[in-house]
């Protein structure tokens, strides 16, 4: 497509559910980005990848949080037993280059554990 | 450790007034840095990035100055437009050793654009 396309758009689980949201990156970008942030607050980076790998999960606040790539393509972040402060919007970006390059922002997935 | 400062935190304005965003930051090595607009519930879209050498640079009504020595930006935005009410986020990113880059965010400027 011409832009990432993130889904579900909103998602609205109950807590202790598993949940998964999907990032499809501008065709041809290596280096993609999720982030998350929280109502009225700024972006909190998560995890980077280039590729399938991911130099840089520093960011993923616990074991619940997950995320794989595949085919230099397509990225899945998994949160396992959700709590309520989990409850935000998570971006997912794609750049051609690490940092150095625009970064291009999806509309993002709402998530929201009641 | 890294940290972008933005002020003010919100800012109202009457249409067709011009105001000021400010970016300080402490980010080193310095790399580049961008502005974005984040309209509510939209992802953040880029205005302008800058490199080291680089003082100013406009994009439409958007005109973003960066000063190295003192780690400063500001992002200007004449003649508001109603359509101009978002977030503006301010991001510089770390040069690493080996190469890549390492972004930092700041928390935004609201900006509100009333009639």
């Amino acid at each position: 497509g011409a832009g990432v396309s993130q889904s579900p758009s909103n998602k609205v689980t109950e807590k202790g559910k598993d949940v998964e949201l999907r990032c499809d990156p501008i065709s041809g970008h290596t280096a993609l980005y999720w982030y998350r942030q929280r109502l009225g607050q700024g972006l909190e980076f998560l995890i980077y990848f280039q590729g399938n790998s991911a130099p840089d999960k520093s960011g993923l606040p616990s074991d619940r949080f997950s995320a794989e790539r595949t085919g230099e393509s397509v990225s899945t972040l998994t949160i396992q037993r959700t709590q309520q402060e989990d409850s935000a919007v998570y971006l997912c970006a794609s750049s051609s280059q690490r940092g150095a390059g625009e970064l291009f922002f999806g509309e993002g997935s709402r998530l929201t554990v009641l | 450790k890294n940290q972008v400062e933005q002020s003010p935190q919100s800012l109202i304005i009457l249409e067709g007034k011009n105001c000021t965003l400010q970016c300080n930051y402490t980010v080193s090595p310095f790399s580049n840095l961008r502005w974005y607009k984040q309209d509510t519930g939209r992802g953040p879209v880029s205005l302008t990035i800058m490199t080291f050498s680089e003082n100013t640079k406009s994009n439409g009504r958007y005109t973003a100055t960066l000063d190295a020595d003192t780690k400063q930006s500001s992002l200007h935005i004449t003649a508001s437009q109603l359509s101009d009410s978002a977030s503006y986020i301010c991001v510089v990113s770390e040069g690493l050793t080996g190469g890549g880059n390492k972004l930092t965010f700041g928390t935004g400027t609201q900006l509100k654009v009333e009639l």
